[in-house]
């Protein structure tokens, strides 16, 4: 069975405080994707990798940072969390090309106070 | 920016009906349109998909439509069953940077099947 695995299911961190959120996938896929979710706003794209230690910026990546050292681990920073990053977080993987299928982990509820 | 916009927000449909849930886009490079289905406490899931060379495409009880000139695309769900309760997201691919490819998501739209 393929596997998406964020390393918590929920966070609360203070305000300040650096937080790593770890995503690893067992399929050996090429992209690695970061989500954020929100009521009323769908999932918006943070920032993907597409290979070890490269990366893109997505739809909303201020505020964060992604780490990438290995093909199976892909990794979100807030370098200062805030309370507006309040969110779900989720990570999903897909093999390389267009139009394959993308799997999710099953997500991880920060809570910034 | 909202480059797939999807509507409504939720649905209630009764147990037997059809659903539908459309979406709209603006970008005419993207080229892959799936759909995914969320249950609470889960990742999204992919339920189906199509390319823009079809204009409809069925699995079971799920079709996708696809209209290109219109830039539409969507998801039926015939003989709705409380068990499809869940949040559809449409969602629309093109390539990004030279090679690689990323998913834009619409904002979701909540489905409640009433028995």
């Amino acid at each position: 069975d393929v596997k998406v695995t964020q390393s918590s299911r929920y966070l609360v961190k203070r305000t300040g405080e650096k937080v790593f959120l770890e995503c690893v996938q067992d399929m050996d896929h090429e992209n690695m994707f970061w989500y954020r979710q929100d009521p009323g706003l769908g999932l918006r794209l943070i920032y993907f990798s597409y290979d070890v230690k490269m990366k893109e910026k997505g739809d909303i990546p201020e505020g964060y940072s992604v780490s990438r050292e290995k093909k199976e681990r892909f990794s979100l920073i807030l370098e200062s969390a805030s309370t507006n990053q309040t969110s779900m977080y989720l990570c999903a993987s897909t093999r390389w090309g267009v139009s394959t299928e993308a799997f999710f982990g099953q997500g991880t509820r920060l809570t910034v106070v | 920016q909202q480059q797939v916009k999807q509507s409504p927000q939720s649905l209630i449909v009764q147990k037997g009906g059809i659903s539908i849930i459309n979406c709209a886009y603006e970008n005419t490079a993207f080229d892959y349109f799936p759909w995914y289905q969320q249950f609470p406490g889960k990742g999204p899931a992919l339920l189906i998909a199509i390319r823009p060379d079809v204009s409809e495409k069925k699995e079971g009880r799920f079709t996708i439509s696809f209209n290109k000139s219109a830039k539409q695309f969507s998801l039926h769900i015939m003989d709705s069953q409380p068990g499809d309760s869940a949040t559809y997201f449409c969602a629309a691919s093109t390539v990004s940077g030279g090679s690689n490819y990323k998913l834009t998501f619409g904002k979701g739209t909540l489905l409640t099947v009433n028995p």
